[in-house]
């Protein structure tokens, strides 16, 4: 069946540095694919997605581009802040249905 | 616009006890799931709801889990009897189609 899968974390960055948390996913057909982020005492909230192949999805400074050849979508900020400490989400969709990788959380330090 | 509302926040029950767990979602939003959140897991599905009507009950432990979404508004999520292992967090979402979805903030469950 289809699933996602993340890169393990916590991911732990000074401030400034670059991110990268890694996801995979597996599927048939053609997901859309997305990001979300949990902030701490929050839900999950929209951070950014595609719909298809090659489509670059962007928000706050993050990135992740659909790559059909490699079944990823790989999550990607140039300078991360202390604020962007948070646990994030990769998921998929396809038929309707949702499905959420394991979350990977982010701890940036000052 | 005013988000997906959930309560109560927290809830300490015993086991063999139960649970209920209420969302309001976002005004005009006909799609309501409901999803399980373990710790240091993703969320998963338990019930989707298209209007008033269940159309993915899949993963719900229909032992001991029920839910209604009566007039397609709001909906109430219960377990009965709650066992340890249910221990997690509760999330609603909603959303105008499959995606993207509206979260609220969840409702704890610690079963002792």
């Amino acid at each position: 069946g289809d699933s996602v899968t993340q890169m393990e974390g916590p991911v732990t960055l000074s401030e400034e540095a670059f991110l990268t948390i890694n996801c995979t996913y597996t599927a048939t057909g053609y997901p859309s694919l997305f990001w979300y982020v949990q902030y701490p005492g929050e839900g999950l909230q929209l951070l950014l997605k595609a719909t298809k192949a090659d489509d670059k999805g962007s928000n706050k400074g993050f990135e992740a581009t659909y790559r059909k050849e490699t079944t990823s979508f790989h999550l990607e900020k140039g300078s991360v802040q202390v604020s962007d400490s948070a646990v994030y989400f990769c998921a998929l969709s396809r038929d309707d249905k949702i499905i959420f990788g394991k979350g990977t959380r982010l701890h940036i330090l000052p | 616009e005013a988000g997906v509302v959930q309560s109560p926040r927290y809830k300490i029950i015993e086991k063999k006890q139960p649970v209920a767990f209420w969302c309001n979602p976002i005004s005009g939003h006909n799609t309501l799931y409901w999803y399980r959140q373990n710790l240091g897991q993703g969320p998963e599905l338990l019930i989707r709801y298209e209007n008033e009507e269940a159309v993915d009950d899949s993963q719900l432990p229909k032992d001991r889990f029920s839910a209604e979404r009566l007039k397609g508004v709001d909906s109430t999520l219960k377990i009965q009897p709650a066992e340890l292992g249910d221990s997690a967090v509760y999330l609603c979402a909603s959303s105008p189609g499959v995606s993207p979805l509206h979260f609220g903030n969840g409702t704890r469950l610690t079963v002792t």
